[in-house]
């Protein structure tokens, strides 16, 4: 079955640095990939997609890339500020299937 | 903006009771989800239902049902609660067709069986 994973240990990281979270995966590759925000207590809440055949989106000071070889998506936070603060999840979308495999998150803590 | 609220943002209940939750979306989505997060084991389908009186089985139905007589409405049941169903529970929705369909959740109920 597909597995997905995230780090499980928070990243802590000092403001202004870049936060880089992984994302790998097993098996199939997905047809396309997303990352999510989620704070304490509250709904997961969509930040970035990225195709099967993209290697890399940006959106603000967010940047998502995606090595369908490695079979892994990186997840980096430039000049990172204490709001972004979070759990970052992500999420596998296949072929023919409206459903999302997600990743147990891996949390974030900046520091000031 | 889209949004999906849930009846209960938190939630007590004791074992062997019924519990309704419920969810409703307002931008006309085809797809909606059931999860349940718990700490280690990250979100996990329950249910889902891609149309009206249409569902499905996710990864954990066991103890779960659910009702979907109107678009935008979607009601998780625990027929007979169980300390162990104690979670957050998480709806979502997302359009229809297509590989491209973000899903937007609820805020999430926390539920407490005693």
């Amino acid at each position: 079955s597909q597995k997905i994973e995230q780090n499980s240990e928070a990243l802590n990281i000092q403001e202004g640095k870049t936060a880089t979270l992984t994302c790998n995966y097993t098996n199939y590759s997905p047809a396309y990939l997303q990352w999510y925000r989620q704070d304490p207590g509250r709904g997961p809440v969509f930040l970035l997609l990225i195709r099967e055949n993209e290697k890399e989106k940006r959106k603000e000071r967010l940047k998502v890339t995606f090595d369908t070889t490695l079979k892994q998506s990186l997840f980096h936070i430039t000049a990172s500020q204490p709001a972004d603060s979070a759990t970052y999840l992500c999420a596998l979308a296949f072929y023919g299937n409206n459903r999302l495999a997600f990743g147990k998150g891996n949390q974030v803590v900046v520091i000031p | 903006d889209v949004k999906v609220t849930q009846s209960s943002r938190y939630l007590v209940k004791r074992t062997g009771e019924k519990v309704f939750l419920e969810c409703v979306q307002d931008m006309d989505h085809e797809n909606m989800f059931w999860y349940r997060q718990d700490p280690g084991l990250g979100l996990r389908l329950i249910y889902f239902s891609y149309d009206v009186k249409m569902k499905e089985k996710g990864d954990i139905p066991e103890g779960y049902s659910v009702s979907r007589e109107k678009k935008e409405r979607f009601s998780l049941i625990l027929e007979s609660a169980s300390t162990n169903q104690t979670s957050m529970y998480l709806c979502a929705s997302s359009g229809a067709s297509g590989y491209t369909d973000t899903q937007y959740f609820g805020p999430g109920t926390r539920l407490t069986v005693l």
